[in-house]
């Protein structure tokens, strides 16, 4: 079964651009979570969808932060226009989603490495 | 708000040694699930093991363990006979059992299995 897909791994921009990462969740999984990880801390959860719908986005910086999952399978996650504190690793991961995700184990991709000059 | 507290910024034990990493959390909840989760180098997070509040038999998987005290609000991993591919950052993290099921990771702890 093949696992989170993430991509780009790496990413250098200059602050004030935008930038674009992409994933695709196991098959099947209805739930998909974007994390980020500033180094030295642990995830922080930035969105969290269930299927096409959004469950949370309670810490999305919106104002400089988007996701979409359209058809309710991969994800794009935005950052328009970048600053030097975006700079991080941007996690996903994906869960079945069935009865109601109550414990379920998240499955994480490799991750994007942002780093913002 | 749940807060998800890991003391231990570091630790480093020789292999076959048995380590316990500790992790303490904050919350209002009843019902709720612990996790420890692994992320080697370089490499994806992955599960170690899960606990559910409402269960007191502690959750064991092969030589890793956990010692939950729920008064507390204590999760401690403990592994056994440790190998050099436990090498990794080890992060404890907290999910309600209601509502929408995003992970509260502690800050992590950075284990290094000696030879």
């Amino acid at each position: 079964e093949a696992g989170v897909a993430q991509s780009p791994r790496y990413k250098i921009i200059e602050k004030r651009q935008s930038v674009a990462f992409w994933c695709n969740p196991i098959s099947g999984h209805a739930t998909l979570y974007w994390y980020q990880q500033i180094l030295g801390q642990g995830p922080k959860l930035l969105i969290q969808f269930q299927n096409n719908g959004v469950v949370d986005d309670s810490q999305l910086p919106k104002d400089r932060f988007s996701a979409e999952r359209l058809k309710g399978v991969d994800s794009t996650l935005k950052i328009q226009p970048a600053k030097l504190e975006d700079s991080a690793v941007y996690l996903c991961a994906s869960s079945p989603g069935t009865s109601g995700g109550a414990g379920e184990t998240q499955y994480f991709g490799p991750g994007t490495r942002l780093l913002v000059l | 708000a749940q807060t998800v507290t890991q003391s231990q910024p570091e630790m480093s034990v020789q292999e076959a040694e048995t380590v316990t990493l500790s992790c303490t959390y904050d919350t209002s909840e009843n019902n709720y699930y612990l996790f420890w989760y692994k992320q080697p180098p370089s490499r994806q997070m992955i599960l170690v093991i899960r606990q559910e509040a409402y269960k007191q038999q502690n959750a064991t998987e092969n030589r890793f363990s956990v010692n939950f005290q729920k008064a507390a609000k204590s999760f401690s991993l403990k592994i056994s006979d440790s190998q050099l591919g436990d090498t990794a950052m080890y992060f404890c993290a907290f999910m309600k059992r209601q509502g929408a099921q995003k992970l509260v990771f502690g800050q992590g702890t950075r284990l290094t299995i000696n030879p």
